[in-house]
């Protein structure tokens, strides 16, 4: 069974930094793409950028360019998405996702709720 | 940037009856060589992560009702569920991955009871 899941909610200062896990089972991990999509409240899904664990090559969204950086380490099957000089617009959940076909996401992790507030 | 444009954002149906939501891209995602198209339908209830409903913009997930059918092509889509169930109320989705690596989603459809 492929299981994506995520490390826990997180309380951050505005200016820092979180970074959140994903931790994969039940397939390859090299195989698949994975990609992390931003949900702030009530809102809908962004798209945020795209991991390639095989050769850790990576592209993110304009929005977020100079601030994320996403990273791999196979040795535990694991995905990371890191977010820096944080700000109270940067509160949502953010949810990494495994690609199937394409860019079509069937498997996605729980979730990680990020509250940025002084 | 392929933007995605959903309507309407709010959708009220009563039991039993239809459901439409309409999906227009700001560009095609149809790819000529093999003649599909890159769009994909999610259901996303409270609390949870989006759930994927249909791909290739007509191709149901396994497991999905059969209620739910997509279609469209080049620009314009829609998401039709035949006979509207409690369970459906959710927000959806629409998602092109023509630009991959890229993806871009539409703003979100809320779908609720009449």
């Amino acid at each position: 069974e492929v299981q994506l899941v995520q490390s826990g909610a997180e309380v951050k200062r505005p200016g820092a930094t979180v970074k959140i896990s994903c931790k994969v089972s039940g397939y390859t991990f090299t195989d698949y793409h994975i990609h992390w999509v931003q949900q702030a409240p009530g809102k809908g899904l962004e798209w945020m950028g795209l991991l390639d664990p095989e050769d850790g090559e990576t592209m993110s969204a304009e929005k977020f360019q100079g601030r994320v950086t996403i990273t791999a380490d196979t040795s535990t099957d694991t995905a990371y998405m890191e977010l820096r000089g944080l700000r109270s617009e940067d509160t949502a959940v953010y949810y990494c996702g495994r690609v199937e076909v394409r860019g079509v996401i069937p498997y996605w992790g729980q979730g990680t709720l990020v509250t940025v507030s002084s | 940037d392929i933007v995605m444009t959903q309507s309407p954002e709010y959708l009220a149906v009563s039991l039993g009856e239809r459901a439409t939501i309409s999906c227009k891209s700001s560009q095609s995602v149809l790819y000529s060589s093999n003649n599909k198209n890159f769009l994909a339908w999610y259901q996303q209830k409270p609390g949870q992560p989006p759930k994927l409903l249909i791909y290739w913009a007509s191709t149901r997930e396994s497991g999905v009702p059969d209620r739910f059918s997509g279609s469209g092509s080049g620009t314009d889509f829609t998401l039709t569920i035949s006979s509207l169930q409690a369970d459906d109320v959710a927000v959806y989705y629409c998602q092109q991955y023509y630009s991959v690596p890229s993806i871009s989603f539409g703003q979100g459809t809320r779908l609720e009871i009449k």
